[in-house]
């Protein structure tokens, strides 16, 4: 089946630890994305990539890092500069930009 | 300044009835996109309807319908005859064609949908 998988589905960290969240796709797009979600808010974008050894700062990119070294996968590293880093972290890819997302299951990460 | 305005918070119908999802959006580009997403209480984006800001016309799916509105930057859902399964979190996103703007959804809020039997 092709899709994106994310993983762990939960996450805890203790605070001053690095923490690394897994994206993985096999859908052969070009584009991948990090989003975060806070409870009752809307989704802020983290980093984004057009294109493998490439990528950009979003919105609220500080605290955060990425690599994309293969098309399929993009993983999020929560640093410990992240002041508040509980939340819902969701992966997206997409054929190219202006083209619909598609979103994997999400990680819950919780700081203890 | 906020791209996407969904104004609704919460939105609590009865099953059987019609619900309408605002979504106001504002762009200086002339082609941009909009979409619409459900996130179920499992937290999975779902993507609904993607429309290209050339194309007004208004789109049914089954139950779901959209009303685009350039003239009011309007692009408004409404579900008829919801039922249960509806319930979840609708979000309204804009992508603006331009090279700083690339491939980036900006999400409103969303509206939480709550139908009950």
């Amino acid at each position: 089946d092709g899709g994106i998988t994310q993983s762990p589905k939960y996450l805890f960290r203790k605070e001053g630890q690095n923490v690394t969240l897994s994206c993985e796709q096999n859908l052969n797009h070009d584009a991948m994305y990090w989003y975060r979600q806070d409870p009752g808010q809307g989704l802020r974008l983290i980093y984004y990539s057009q294109i493998v050894n490439d990528f950009q700062k979003g919105d609220i990119a500080e605290g955060y890092s990425v690599s994309r070294e293969k098309k399929e996968s993009f993983p999020l590293t929560v640093t410990s500069a992240q002041k508040n880093p509980t939340a819902f972290y969701l992966c997206a890819s997409s054929l190219a930009g202006g083209n619909e997302q598609f979103f994997g299951p999400g990680t819950r990460l919780t700081v203890l | 300044a906020q791209k996407v305005t969904q104004a609704q918070t919460e939105i609590s119908v009865v099953e059987k009835e019609d619900v309408t999802l605002d979504c106001v959006y504002e762009t200086r580009d002339t082609t941009y996109y909009l979409f619409w997403y459900k996130q179920p209480p499992s937290g999975e984006l779902v993507f609904l309807i993607r429309r290209n800001s050339f194309d007004e016309q208004n789109e049914i799916s089954g139950r779901y319908s959209w009303n685009f509105q350039k003239s009011t930057s309007s692009f408004n859902f409404t579900i008829t005859a919801s039922q249960v399964v509806d319930s979840a979190v609708y979000f309204c996103a804009l992508s603006e064609d331009t090279t700083d703007s690339w491939g980036k959804l900006q999400f409103g809020a969303g509206t939480q949908v709550v139908v009950t039997p």
